[in-house]
């Protein structure tokens, strides 16, 4: 199937610090990409759809101040936490589904997560 | 609108089965099943679309009632390794992100 990779797999900041994070689909070009974040023992829940040239679309209750998504080409999306704090930490990963032949049905590929860790 | 999944767990011995259940209150066209592991991303297993049908592969298996908007599941003759938290992602169409269940937290005992 398609691989979607995100960088850091963990990272730890100081409070008001920034983070990015970045999700790359390696063999597909993915023109909408997901981002979720998961806290412990929850569901994964959609912070937003991330969309290639053009403003992110958010969840309602998502801040887009403070999660900043900038998908400037077609297989890169990059989430920025912005002036991050305690509450912020969690597992966030990133999705994408491959347009060609790698998910006719609409299958979602995941990322392998980032988690981070607010001190 | 976030599916409802039941049970919330279930503890199995290995070679029990087991079922787990997703519903919607709202049309869909597809049902995604996943299942995760502590600290890791989500891992498909599979995915059903409407019209109703029923999937499988080894002894993981899946149906779709889309009269009902319910997916069901099934677990046979469980093994140690189907230990995780299995979700359930519906999806209004075939571009829309997933909206995913609370998940089932599946527990399997030797």
């Amino acid at each position: 199937g398609a691989v979607v990779s995100q960088h850091p797999s963990r990272v730890i900041c100081k409070s008001g610090t920034s983070v990015k994070i970045e999700c790359r689909s390696l063999d597909f070009q993915a023109t909408t990409m997901f981002w979720y974040r998961q806290f412990p023992k929850q569901s994964l829940m959609l912070m937003a759809t991330s969309n290639e040239g053009s403003k992110a679309t958010y969840e309602q209750g998502v801040e887009k101040d403070k999660f900043l998504i900038n998908h400037a080409s077609l297989t890169l999306s990059t989430l920025t936490v912005t002036s991050a704090h305690p509450e912020d930490s969690s597992f966030y990963i990133c999705s994408a589904r491959d347009p060609g032949e790698g998910s006719p049905t609409g299958e979602l590929f995941f990322g392998e997560g980032s988690r981070l860790t607010v001190l | 609108q976030q599916p409802v999944q039941s049970p919330q767990a279930v503890i199995l011995r290995e070679g029990e089965d087991a079922v787990i259940n997703c519903s919607s209150s709202k049309a869909l066209y597809s049902v995604h099943w996943y299942r995760q592991k502590h600290g890791e991303a989500p891992v498909f297993l599979m995915i059903l679309l409407k019209g109703g049908e029923q999937k499988g592969h080894d002894k993981i298996s899946a149906s779709f009632n889309e009269k009902k908007q319910q997916s069901s599941l099934y677990l046979t003759a469980s093994q140690l390794s189907y230990s995780g938290t299995y979700f359930c992602g519906t999806a209004k169409s075939g571009n829309t992100p997933l909206v995913f269940g609370k998940g089932t937290r599946l527990s399997v005992i030797a």
